[in-house]
């Protein structure tokens, strides 16, 4: 299957701030890849559906002005979670679409203090 | 009602025997069915997919997949702990979106 990484894999960051991460599909050219979040002990939820070049398709109740996402190349897409507040603390992981299955990256544990 | 149900867990195995999940769900537009596994602080891992009714085999994983009843399930045959893992259900159109259920917690017992 394809390989995905992310960065950074955990980052703790103060309430008001920014943070940035990446999705890189590393031997797979994607253009389409998904951002997760998965709350403790709960499943994941799709955000949003991230298509290079274009705009981000965003699910239900998923602010797309807190949570930008920009997928500039097939192999990078990148999540910034904007004025992060402790609410905003879960485990964020992307994934990338092929044939018929998608492929998981690593995650990235954000705490928001 | 949610569109993906799994048995509840935790769901505790001995060593050895055999384990079975199971998953409901409410899209009949589903076409492919995706078992994930997922270890404590980790990414899903794929275990299997099926795309038609009947068995599919891969090693000791069998999934089973029944679209008229909307069910499909998991069996894992000599249980080892390291298949201690949270496993996910998550029927799909394609590999468009995943809807994933909310996971049943399986333990295996030395």
């Amino acid at each position: 299957g394809a390989v995905v990484s992310q960065h950074p894999s955990r980052v703790i960051c103060k309430s008001g701030t920014s943070v940035k991460i990446e999705c890189r599909s590393l031997d797979f050219q994607a253009t389409t890849m998904f951002w997760y979040r998965q709350f403790p002990k709960q499943s994941l939820m799709l955000m949003a559906t991230s298509n290079e070049g274009s705009k981000a398709t965003y699910e239900q109740g998923v602010e797309k002005d807190k949570f930008l996402i920009n997928h500039a190349s097939l192999t990078l897409s990148t999540l910034t979670v904007t004025s992060a507040h402790p609410e905003d603390s879960s485990f964020y992981i992307c994934s990338t679409r092929g044939d018929n299955e998608q492929f998981f990256g690593p995650g990235t544990r954000l705490t928001v203090l | 009602q949610k569109e993906v149900e799994q048995n509840s867990g935790p769901l505790s195995v001995p060593e050895g025997a055999i384990a079975s999940l199971n998953c409901t769900y409410s899209d009949r537009g589903s076409q492919s069915f995706f078992w994930y596994r997922q270890y404590s602080g980790k990414s899903p891992e794929l275990i299997m997919s099926i795309y038609s009714n009947g068995d599919k085999e891969d090693g000791r994983f069998t999934a089973q997949l029944n679209k008229a009843s909307q069910y499909v399930s998991l069996l894992i045959r000599d249980s080892q702990p390291s298949d201690s893992a949270t496993y996910l259900c998550a029927p799909s159109e394609g590999a468009q979106k995943l809807v994933f259920g909310q996971g049943t917690r399986l333990t295996i017992n030395p």
